[in-house]
């Protein structure tokens, strides 16, 4: 199995709702991503987890918060987003952080309205 | 700064040879993928190089110096479905922060 999934697909929220986006892979890797994509850009990154525990945070705002409840399952709470937060929002997964490929998910679209 | 640049587009014919190039700063360098990505979909793996030359897999190779600063990805054989955006994409340092570069998308013609 070597596949990052994710959910929902789609999700349409207004800005003072509160949401998850949930990431899951079976692989054994022990580095799970969070990236955010704006159309006809490249993924930037928001955070990392390395062995459950957050690594990076690039100075993401308050109002997206992540969570590793376990080294199969990735995390990302939404509240109080802005329309400019909408995105294409990627998880990815590898080995171990560090020089391994990142195996991407298919992503969830975020509209915030 | 950790600059990756590449050119925005490129079209090519069908059956030809592409070679996309990317340069980045090599300060804290720790390996370069290439990765591809069709309109509306995930990232998906292309390759992988950590030490100086070629890595060949299939119709797809990747070549790397790292004195220069420089990758570039080559197709050969191209087909419809190679028209996508590749994406450069460099590891720095520890932790596992990817940069990438802000993708080429690949027109091929029949």
């Amino acid at each position: 199995d070597t596949e990052v999934t994710q959910t929902p697909k789609h999700l349409v929220m207004g800005m003072t709702n509160k949401k998850s986006l949930k990431c899951e892979q079976h692989m054994g890797h022990r580095a799970m991503y969070w990236y955010k994509q704006k159309a006809k850009k490249p993924p930037e990154l928001m955070f990392v987890y390395s062995y459950e525990k957050l690594s990076i945070n690039e100075s993401v705002p308050s109002r997206f918060s992540p969570e590793c409840p376990n080294s199969s399952l990735l995390n990302l709470h939404l509240h109080a987003l802005q329309p400019e937060d909408s995105a294409l929002y990627l998880c990815a997964s590898s080995q171990v952080p560090d020089s391994y490929e990142q195996y991407f998910g298919p992503g969830t679209r975020l509209t915030v309205t | 700064g950790q600059n990756i640049d590449q050119p925005t587009e490129m079209t090519a014919t069908e059956g030809a040879i592409v070679q996309i190039n990317c340069t980045y700063q090599t300060s804290g360098f720790n390996g370069l993928f290439w990765y591809q990505q069709h309109a509306g979909e995930a990232p998906t793996f292309l390759s992988y190089n950590v030490l100086d030359g070629l890595e060949e897999k299939g119709r797809f190779s990747s070549f790397l110096s790292r004195s220069k600063g420089y990758s570039y990805l080559l197709l050969k054989e191209l087909q419809m479905k190679d028209s996508a955006s590749y994406l450069c994409a460099v590891i720095y340092n520890q932790g596992g922060k990817l940069i990438f570069g802000q993708g080429t998308e690949l027109s091929v013609k029949p």
